[in-house]
């Protein structure tokens, strides 16, 4: 069984860095074909991804926040970081990671947390 | 980008009725499209993948079809619990979206 969690701060202020941690279990980063990624949901409004990780360290960004993002792994740890710089309020949001698993002939995220909220305010 | 348009925004239903939902892709992402399902204060849930395959412990009453640039998700009769927002999502193309969401809910 595939659990997500995601940890970080609730509040954080414009200008400032967010880290969020996704630990998880039931599947490890060092397999072959696995992948974590990150989705935000502003409230009340859609998801957006955001960024994901391969076992393989490749990286993949949404090219509107690329300049933004930094995701990385902890493979010993089953833990993936995604770092966002320069917060503003319009990026307050629940983010999500997700289990990212090949289905079919593709990948799609199959097992998500529970999410968790973040406000941007002064 | 490919933009997800899903339409109705909301449709409005009672338990026992076929509830029809609508994704279209603003260019061809062939037959890899998801379907999911959100209900307040939830993680979004993985109901359909491929366009057309139900994922694991996904009731047969949901079904997807479409290819291209056309995609529908059909529940066949609602049951209470599946009155939520429901969301397609393309994998075909870098970078992934989202639609924008249908809500389903009680007429």
């Amino acid at each position: 069984q595939i659990t997500l969690k995601e940890s970080g701060p609730t509040l954080v202020k414009p200008s400032q860095t967010l880290t969020l941690t996704c630990t998880f279990s039931g599947f490890s980063l060092s397999t072959r074909g696995a992948s974590v990624g990150w989705v935000r949901q502003p409230p009340g409004k859609a998801l957006e991804w955001l960024a994901h990780i391969y076992w393989d360290d490749d990286k993949r960004y949404s090219p509107y926040l690329k300049s933004r993002l930094t995701i990385t792994k902890d493979t010993p740890n089953n833990r993936v970081v995604l770092t966002m710089t320069n917060m503003a309020p319009v990026d307050t949001a629940t983010f999500y990671c997700a289990h990212f698993r090949r289905l079919g002939h593709s990948y799609y995220f199959d097992s998500w947390g529970q999410g968790t909220p973040v406000t941007v305010s002064s | 980008e490919t933009v997800l348009t899903q339409s109705p925004a909301t449709l409005s239903l009672s338990p026992g009725e076929r509830a029809t939902l609508s994704c279209r892709a603003s260019q061809t992402v062939n037959y890899y499209l998801a379907w999911y399902q959100q209900k307040p204060g939830q993680a979004p849930r993985l109901l359909i993948y491929d366009a057309s395959n139900r994922a694991t412990g996904i009731p047969a009453r949901f079904s997807g079809s479409g290819s291209g640039t056309d995609f529908t998700l059909t529940i066949s009769s609602l049951e209470p619990e599946d009155f939520a927002v429901y969301y397609c999502q393309q994998r075909d193309n870098w970078p992934i979206t989202f639609g924008p969401g249908t809500k389903v809910d009680v007429k």
